[in-house]
């Protein structure tokens, strides 16, 4: 079985310009969430779906952040326009239900790393 | 809010040598408690968990108590190897609300041969 991937592994861009992030949950996953780690600071919570709705987006820290989950199979995340203090690692995440995830029962992919010059 | 402190890394140890890395937490009720483990090259996987007061969670020869009176949740191994480097994450799921789990900042670890 596939697990989570990610793509691209690694992101160099210039301030001002346009990223989009994907992931492919487990099959079967309906929950995704999104996580970013700054450099060498907490792995920080951005958003959570289940299936194809936001089920909690507090979060994302402004709206140049834009994540969608068409379907509710694999979802992306655009950053537009990135700035230098986006620059980190973002992981995403998938699990079977809410209680599994619960139970530490959470699949992540090996994150994007993004760097914004 | 709920958060979670780790120490500050890198903790460079020898192999066979014993490893503590500390762990503690803010949270509201009765969290689940969990460390991750993230090998280079890998996504972050669960490595042990503890649910409740006194619980002691362990896995591949790593070992972690859920202490409520220190609110604390080390993790521990006797004897490391080469291939425990890694970045260890604690993280804790709050007992009410969002089980959205919240993280640490990770610890790496690097062992010497």
């Amino acid at each position: 079985e596939a697990g989570v991937t990610q793509f691209p592994s690694h992101s160099v861009i210039e301030k001002g310009q346009t990223v989009t992030l994907r992931c492919d949950p487990i099959s079967g996953h309906d929950n995704l969430y999104w996580y970013r780690r700054v450099m060498g600071k907490e792995i920080k919570f951005l958003l959570h779906f289940v299936k194809e709705s936001k089920q909690d987006e507090s979060g994302m820290p402004n709206n140049r952040f834009l994540a969608e989950r068409t379907g509710g199979t694999y979802s992306t995340l655009k950053v537009q326009p990135a700035e230098l203090e986006d620059s980190g690692v973002y992981f995403c995440a998938s699990s079977q239900t809410s209680g599994r995830a619960r139970s530490g029962e959470l699949f992540f992919g090996e994150g994007s790393r993004l760097t914004v010059l | 809010g709920n958060s979670v402190t780790q120490m500050e890394g890198p903790v460079t140890l020898s192999e066979e040598a014993f490893l503590t890395i500390n762990c503690t937490y803010t949270a509201t009720g009765y969290p689940s408690l969990f460390w991750y483990v993230q090998y280079p090259g890998e996504g972050l996987q669960l490595l042990l968990k503890a649910t409740k007061a006194d619980d002691k969670g362990s896995n591949k020869g790593f070992e972690a108590t859920y202490r409520k009176e220190t609110t604390s949740f080390h993790l521990e191994k006797g004897s490391v190897q080469v291939s425990d480097s890694a970045v260890y994450f604690c993280a804790l799921v709050s007992s009410g609300g969002s089980y959205i789990p919240t993280f640490g900042r990770g610890t790496s670890l690097i062992v010497h041969p």
